[in-house]
């Protein structure tokens, strides 16, 4: 089975200070990984996915998530972040069933 | 290519009363999803369409939701007797199925359903 796992559920950062962003997977396959942001009222828009590739990957708005198999782990970061990077943040995992299984989510507050 | 849209954005009912959402996919886009987003939770998925046929349904999804793809287009969503545990937010997304690679999932702006 498939699953995301987002660590806090509320992160707070200081403009211009690096964003981290957790999310840990369980899957019984190699997986196919997803950051979505969803700003209020709206969809969600990717923001970078891992497709077995390359382990650290680049997406738009300055981030970038490393994927590391080991500690089953696909943390999104951002060196610097901006007053328009707050929004909700959802990790996802597709499964072998074509099913794309999200995470709760991580609110993310910018501090002037 | 303006993405995915859906309609209505917003919708008020009674409970007991029938409502239906439509979704309409990326042009060519051959895959067609459902997703229940309620507050502070993640998309739950509903369904998927291959083209115009529904492939995978969650198990728990009630006998009140159907849905439809007549000719591999646009989509409708439609929940049968509301209750007020069905106000949610609906998204709708869509891909296109590639050979290689991850399959990319595009949402549209949602419909926002309030049942009174």
């Amino acid at each position: 089975a498939q699953s995301v796992t987002q660590l806090g559920s509320h992160v707070s950062v200081s403009e211009g200070a690096l964003v981290l962003l957790r999310c840990n997977y369980s899957s019984s396959v190699p997986p196919y990984l997803f950051w979505y942001v969803q700003y209020p009222n709206q969809g969600l828009q990717l923001l970078l996915k891992y497709t077995s590739a390359a382990t650290l990957v680049k997406g738009i708005n300055g981030f970038e998530a490393e994927f590391k198999k080991s500690e089953t782990s696909f943390h999104l970061t951002k060196p610097s972040a901006h007053m328009s990077d707050a929004a909700e943040y959802f990790c996802a995992v597709r499964g072998t069933g074509n099913q794309f299984y999200f995470g709760t989510g991580t609110s993310l507050t910018v501090i002037p | 290519d303006t993405g995915v849209s859906q309609d209505p954005r917003h919708k008020i009912t009674k409970r007991g009363q029938n409502v239906t959402f439509r979704c309409d996919p990326i042009s060519e886009h051959n895959r067609l999803y459902w997703y229940r987003q309620t507050l502070g939770q993640g998309p739950e998925f509903l369904t998927y369409f291959q083209n115009e046929a529904q492939l995978e349904k969650s198990r728990l999804l009630s006998d009140r939701f159907s849905a439809e793809r007549p000719k591999g287009s646009f989509s409708t969503l439609e929940i049968q007797r509301t209750e007020q545990g069905d106000s949610a937010m609906y998204l709708c997304a869509s891909s296109l199925v590639a050979v290689l690679g991850a399959e990319t999932q595009y949402f549209g702006p949602g419909t926002r359903l309030l049942v009174l």
